[in-house]
């Protein structure tokens, strides 16, 4: 079992580009999340998918897209990559979101996503 | 506003003595408080949860306490070793929302 499996490790980008990171879970979760983690700031909720099929914004949208394209796989996308956008990225699941029911979440490793 | 407070700064332990760690939260109603490991250059994994009805849980030598009067968690590591070296991340899912939010972690440091 691989659980939360995201592309890439590390990726230095220029300002104003563009890139997708990929993620993917095999846990047969039906929400999946993506934050952002920066220092003093704790992780951040940018985008969230509670069911296929569905994407809802999180803290932190601006900037990023996100595609769920399929049950097991959830993208997100910087359209015109920025410095401020240069921080550590988590792709998480979880089995819903009734968190006030005991869910948990499951992480990936992170893409560490460097813009100059 | 809401808050969750963890203290930001490292916690630095001999081997072998207990660590605790404080989760506090402002303006929350969590019906679980959940916590996390996390090392360096990897992602967050789930150690703990907490309901509010319960005082305290463990799971071997981890021990979580939670006080919704005081607004409060604790996280103890008893007889700490050198491998529980990592950041410790709460999280608190409320009663209604379907969120679940973190705080920002305590580094602990386990000195041989």
């Amino acid at each position: 079992n691989a659980g939360v499996t995201q592309t890439p490790k590390f990726q230095v980008l220029k300002t104003g580009q563009s890139m997708t990171l990929q993620c993917a879970q095999d846990m047969n979760h039906n929400s999946m999340y993506w934050y952002r983690q920066d220092p003093g700031m704790g992780l951040r909720l940018i985008y969230y998918s509670a069911s296929e099929g569905t994407t809802d914004k999180g803290e932190v949208p601006n900037g990023y897209n996100v595609s769920r394209l399929n049950k097991r796989e959830f993208s997100l996308r910087l359209e015109s990559a920025a410095p401020s956008q240069t921080s550590v990225y988590f792709c998480a699941s979880s089995e819903n979101r009734e968190f006030a029911s005991g869910n948990t979440i499951y992480f990936g490793e992170g893409s560490w996503l460097t813009v100059v | 506003s809401q808050k969750i407070e963890q203290n930001s700064e490292a916690l630095n332990i001999q081997e072998g003595k207990t660590a605790t760690l404080t989760c506090n939260y402002t303006n929350y109603s969590p019906a679980y408080l959940q916590w996390y490991r996390q090392d360096p250059g990897r992602g967050p994994v789930f150690l703990l949860l907490i309901r509010e009805n319960e005082k305290e849980k463990r799971k071997e030598r981890l021990k979580v306490t939670f006080d919704t009067t005081l607004k409060q968690s604790l996280f103890h590591i008893t007889a700490s070793q050198p491998a529980d070296s990592a950041t410790y991340l709460c999280a608190l899912a409320q009663a209604a929302g379907n969120k679940l939010t973190f705080g920002g972690g305590t580094r602990v440091l386990v000195k041989p």
